[in-house]
């Protein structure tokens, strides 16, 4: 069965600090899909990004950063020189990509990222 | 610019009332989902919709059912609302996903917090 844990509950950093948010997966298919989204306090999830289990490129968008590991099944999300915007809540999710029509998410714990100023 | 709209954003209801929550979307996206967040346990899925009038029960469909008439509206019914039903309830939408496009990204509604009493 598909499952995503993120172990981190809450993590509170000062403003300025890196920090490195953990999602781990489990999936038997081959071919499967992982996300992160974010939850500002505004309620709205907001769609960071897309990666597929065949492209183990770590990904550097601005401040974020993402670390996919298929060897330890394992999507971090870091970000350098955190700020008081970052302050949200983040799920990481998988999806499996079989047969005709996909878009079923399943969905980590979430963490919640408090940035102190 | 593109959104869905979740009819309501705060609700409060009795024991045993029906309740409706409308989810609109304007993408033309054949996907349509509802997701139920909970601290602790993230997003679970509900029902899910892949063209109009079709449905597919999710990861806790109990006490819920959903109706896709037109391909932009879904609807999540309670038909007997329970105490142990308040929550944040989350519509989403995305296209169809496939061998090739694999995964698409989930567009999410702002969400409708449910509180039965």
């Amino acid at each position: 069965a598909q499952k995503v844990t993120q172990a981190q509950t809450e993590i509170s950093v000062v403003e300025k600090e890196d920090v490195t948010l953990d999602c781990v997966y489990e999936t038997r298919d081959t071919t499967y899909y992982l996300f992160w989204y974010k939850q500002p306090p505004s309620g709205e999830l907001v769609f960071l990004i897309r990666r597929n289990s065949f492209d183990e490129q770590n990904e550097i968008s601005g401040r974020y950063s993402w670390n996919f590991q298929k060897s330890t099944s394992s999507f971090n999300f870091t970000i350098t020189a955190s700020q008081v915007v970052d302050s949200a809540v983040y799920f990481c999710a998988l999806s499996e990509a079989r047969g005709g029509n996909t878009g079923k998410l399943i969905f980590g714990q979430g963490t919640t990222l408090q940035v102190k100023p | 610019d593109v959104k869905v709209t979740q009819s309501s954003r705060y609700l409060v209801k009795r024991t045993g009332e029906k309740v409706f929550l409308e989810c609109v979307q304007d993408m033309d996206h054949e996907n349509m989902f509802w997701y139920r967040q909970d601290p602790g346990l993230g997003l679970r899925l509900i029902y899910f919709s892949y063209d109009v009038k079709m449905k597919e029960k999710g990861d806790i469909p109990e006490g819920y059912s959903v109706s896709r008439e037109k391909k932009e509206r879904f609807s999540l019914i309670l038909e007997s609302a329970s105490t142990n039903q308040t929550s944040m309830y989350l519509c989403a939408s995305s296209l169809r996903g496939g061998e090739i496009s694999g995964a698409n990204v989930l567009t999410f509604g702002a969400g409708s917090r449910l509180t039965v009493l």
